[in-house]
């Protein structure tokens, strides 16, 4: 089982849809929580980043976390096709590492 | 405040040789990590430095190697350079151990 696992995608969804992201962890310990955005080519931009249970919003952004299911996912509303792009989970585990999930791609639809 | 850099941007070489790559994080940011980036293996911690000590290290060989400097500064080293390490390198900074980390661009590494 990988520490953080997310579906591949590709997630297609029309403009002005609401994308959502998943993200599952095995670390029981783990404390925070990570989004990036990662265009082609590109370094991961951070998106969101989340250490309590519940929703964190940020703009078009909400975080939800659950940590009894070792949870996280990312809502994005009113999907724009500038927010085509890989979305990758990050966790830091017990020991203090940053492990990263496979990454969604999100494709946003005009 | 400037972002993270890291150089050079891309390089070139050959299997066998050995190559050293620098990044300098955000001002004030005293952690640094490393991460390598491959199609098939995604994002994958190498290590973390913090107050000029290895705090952390993924699971990769001795051949990859880093150091920080009294100014943050870090660079991670590869000796004997195999086709498989053709990757993208990105570091990562953050003000503080365990911190939100902000990533640089990046270096593009092609070993031929």
């Amino acid at each position: 089982q990988k520490e953080v696992e997310q579906n591949s995608g590709p997630l297609s969804v029309p403009e002005g849809a609401i994308a959502s992201l998943n993200c599952t962890y095995s670390d029981r310990g783990s404390q925070s929580f990570f989004w990036y955005r990662q265009y082609s080519g590109k370094s991961p931009e951070l998106i969101m980043s989340i250490y309590s249970n519940g929703d964190k919003e940020d703009g078009r952004f909400t975080a939800q976390l659950n940590k009894a299911s070792q949870y996280v996912s990312l809502l994005i509303r009113d999907s724009q096709p500038s927010d085509s792009a890989t979305y990758l989970c990050a966790v830091n585990n017990q020991g203090g590492k940053l492990i990263f999930g496979q990454g969604t791609e999100l494709s946003v639809k005009p | 405040k400037a972002g993270v850099t890291q150089t050079p941007r891309y390089l070139i070489k050959t299997r066998g040789q050995q190559v050293t790559l620098s990044c300098s994080p955000i001002s004030g940011h005293r952690s640094v990590s490393w991460y390598q980036q491959t199609p098939g293996q995604g994002l994958q911690f190498l290590f973390e430095y913090f107050s000029e000590t290895q705090r952390n290290k993924g699971n990769f060989p001795g051949r990859f190697s880093g150091r920080q400097f009294s100014n943050s500064r870090s660079e991670m080293n590869v000796s004997t350079l195999e086709l498989g390490d053709s990757a993208l390198y990105l570091c990562a900074s953050s003000p503080e151990y365990q911190e939100t980390q902000y990533f640089g661009p990046g270096t593009r590494l092609l070993v031929l």
